[in-house]
């Protein structure tokens, strides 16, 4: 299986823009890159996926570099409710399952 | 829409009984995938189930555990002789296809006395 790799921990001010980085030099031509969170005492939330291009959504947006082996999840405005466990997972287009990491715990700063 | 549906959200057993958890995906999905995780840990894939099959039990111990999604009602997830070890936090998730975002409940808390 393809790994990830991400920092243990980041800190960030509140209301400032956060980016969370993940290296993934195996990753194979049908991986996509999923992003998930996990909030204090909940289940895992999904936050992004992407193939190739960059992808935006409501919560956060998805660069992913031009080679494919590394992007980063940028939360545009971190408040105190991102604070969280955030997991960048590779997966093929296939019948897999998530394979969660250790992840990278963000910590925000009031 | 309702989201993933886990019951109980907390279970308390006696050492040597049995634990059955479940879950009810959301509407539309018929993929099911059930994780484990320990206390101040990460989340361990366990089964991952479509209607009736089993596509992939890696990582589901190879006693005391097993798990089904039948062609109605919820998934279960089953521990037989239940160890204090198998206390966590057991979390379920859904998804409308093999390689589409997966939804999670709240999890189940089982705690072994």
């Amino acid at each position: 299986d393809a790994k990830t790799t991400q920092p243990n921990s980041m800190e960030s001010n509140e209301e400032e823009p956060v980016h969370l980085p993940c290296n993934h030099s195996t990753i194979s031509g049908t991986d996509y890159i999923h992003w998930y969170r996990q909030l204090p005492s909940q289940g895992p939330e999904y936050v992004i996926h992407g193939l190739t291009s960059n992808v935006n959504n409501r919560m956060a947006s998805l660069a992913i570099a031009e080679d494919r082996k590394s992007s980063t999840l940028i939360l545009h405005r971190a408040t105190l409710r991102d604070a969280a466990v955030y997991y960048c997972i590779l997966r093929d287009s296939g019948n897999t399952p998530l394979v969660f990491g250790k992840g990278t715990r963000l910590s925000v700063i009031a | 829409n309702a989201g993933v549906m886990q019951n109980p959200r907390h279970l308390v057993r006696r050492r040597g009984q049995e634990a059955r958890l479940r879950c009810s995906p959301m509407k539309g999905h018929s993929h099911v995938y059930w994780y484990r995780q320990l206390p101040e840990e990460g989340l361990k894939f366990m089964v991952y189930l479509q209607k009736e099959n089993i596509i992939d039990e890696s990582g589901m111990p190879k006693e005391r555990f097993s798990a089904e999604f039948p062609k109605e009602g919820p998934s279960i997830l089953r521990i037989q002789q239940v160890v204090r070890g198998d206390s966590a936090a057991y979390f379920c998730a859904s998804s409308f296809s093999g390689y589409t975002e997966a939804f999670f409940g709240q999890g189940t808390r089982l705690t072994v006395v």
